[in-house]
């Protein structure tokens, strides 16, 4: 079956820890996306990519990094210069450019949960 | 800044009855939307999508109405049934390379 993968599904963090979240797809998806979701919160944009070796700073960039060196994949790394890391992480893949990237539906990973430990 | 609200944060319904979860919108721009469901502890769903030269689509048991003139978008579910308890997202897209996500509505089907 098509679709995203995410793993691992549950992750720590110790103090001063960079961690990296994996997604892959194999939808042959040019673009992908990391959200954050915190609880009762809808979901924020941290980094998207439109292409392979091109990505984009979202709304909540600072203290994560991504790469994309591979169309199917686009891990984040969570920093230490991130404060706040306890959140849902969502990964999410669309077509492509084409027609622009708000203008289809984004399909999404099951997600990463990161804690503090 | 621009944003996608929800009137209401939870809305509990009988099952059979049918459902409407509403969503605001403020950016004038936008000509897409979207609505997904997300269950506990999973990734969001896509279940309908709508473009501003439309007022009505309907899918299986759902439909989205999209209003322009007041920015607002809603959901409809017929028949609600126990599998549709999710929290419930709009989204809104079009000029930017980007969708921007409302904050959810939590369905609960009663017995």
């Amino acid at each position: 079956d098509g679709g995203i993968t995410q793993s691992p599904k549950y992750l720590f963090r110790k103090e001063g820890q960079n961690v990296t979240l994996s997604c892959e797809q194999n939808l042959n998806h040019d673009a992908m996306y990391w959200y954050r979701q915190d609880p009762g919160q809808g979901l924020r944009l941290i980094y998207y990519s439109q292409i392979v070796n091109d990505f984009q700073k979202g709304d909540i960039a600072e203290g994560y990094s991504v790469s994309r060196e591979k169309k199917e994949s686009f891990p984040l790394t969570v920093t230490s210069a991130q404060k706040n890391p306890t959140a849902f992480y969502l990964c999410a893949s669309c077509p492509g450019p084409a027609g622009g990237l708000g203008n289809q539906p984004q399909h999404f990973g099951d997600g990463t949960r990161l804690s503090i430990l | 800044g621009e944003s996608v609200g929800l009137h209401l944060p939870t809305l509990s319904v009988q099952e059979g009855d049918n459902s409407i979860i509403n969503c605001a919108y403020s950016n004038s721009a936008s000509d897409y939307f979207i609505w997904y469901k997300q269950e506990s502890g999973k990734g969001p769903q896509f279940i309908i999508d709508i473009r501003s030269n439309m007022d009505k689509r309907q899918g299986q048991r759902v439909t989205v109405l999209l209003n322009k003139t007041v920015k607002h978008l809603s959901l409809q579910i017929a028949a609600t049934q126990p599998g549709d308890s999710a929290v419930y997202f709009c989204a809104e897209g079009g000029g930017a390379q980007k969708l921007v996500f409302g904050q959810g509505t939590r369905l609960t089907i009663n017995p």
